[in-house]
């Protein structure tokens, strides 16, 4: 059963501060991974996408892959009341059209 | 930005009925998908379509559930005979290539409530 692991939370983190969010899979084979932001009764919204190792910015987002650990993060930076979501972690399970979704970070941003 | 949309927004029916749940792709995008949320769990995979044709399935789209892309435009959900368990949020996606190499945008959802 592949499997995408993700800390419920809540995370707590004051307006302005950075907000890191982390996530394991299991799939060793897979390539390609993705945040999303769910809003309370809101479908995913998509924030980044990542294929390679390292670092890939956008914005205020930097997504994080390291592929031999089988970890990737997400971090706000500057974060926003705003940005108090569930940020789900998703992960392409090798050689398929299947995401397998983690449960989802919470996050809360206070002013 | 072209957005994936899905009717109705709220479905209420009885159990043993069937519901059709429909949703407009992307129109240059190729691969569709369906997801559904139990409140409170995570979003999990139902079913991708590619070329007219089922490309992955999981255990939980058994013979109860069918998707149809009956124009160039819709893509459907079919759940012939409901159950109290089906109730959730349905989600509908499409990808401009496969979810291998391309990201997902996902519709509003049909919140789906079995009396």
């Amino acid at each position: 059963q592949k499997e995408v692991e993700q800390n419920s939370g809540p995370l707590s983190v004051p307006e302005g501060a950075i907000a890191s969010l982390n996530c394991t899979y299991s799939d060793r084979g897979s390539q390609s991974f993705f945040w999303y932001r769910q809003y309370s009764g809101k479908s995913p919204e998509l924030i980044m996408s990542i294929y390679s190792n390292g670092d890939k910015e956008d914005g205020r987002f930097t997504a994080q892959l390291n592929k031999a650990s089988q970890y990737v993060s997400l971090l706000i930076r500057d974060s926003q009341p705003s940005d108090s979501a569930t940020y789900l972690c998703a992960v392409n399970i090798q050689a398929t059209d299947k995401l397998i979704f983690g449960t989802g970070t919470r996050l809360q941003v206070f002013p | 930005e072209p957005e994936v949309t899905q009717t109705p927004s709220h479905q209420v029916t009885q159990m043993g009925q069937e519901v059709i749940l429909r949703c407009v792709p992307i129109s240059n995008h190729l691969y569709f998908y369906w997801y559904r949320q139990i409140l409170g769990q995570k979003v999990e995979f139902l079913v991708s379509f590619y070329n007219n044709e089922i490309s992955e399935k999981s255990e939980i789209f058994d013979d109860q559930f069918s998707v149809e892309r009956p124009d160039g435009s819709n893509f459907t959900l079919k759940i012939r005979s409901t159950k109290l368990e089906d109730s959730a949020m349905y989600f509908c996606a499409s990808s401009e290539r496969t979810a291998y190499n391309s990201p997902l945008h996902f519709g509003n959802g049909t919140r789906l409530t079995v009396t």
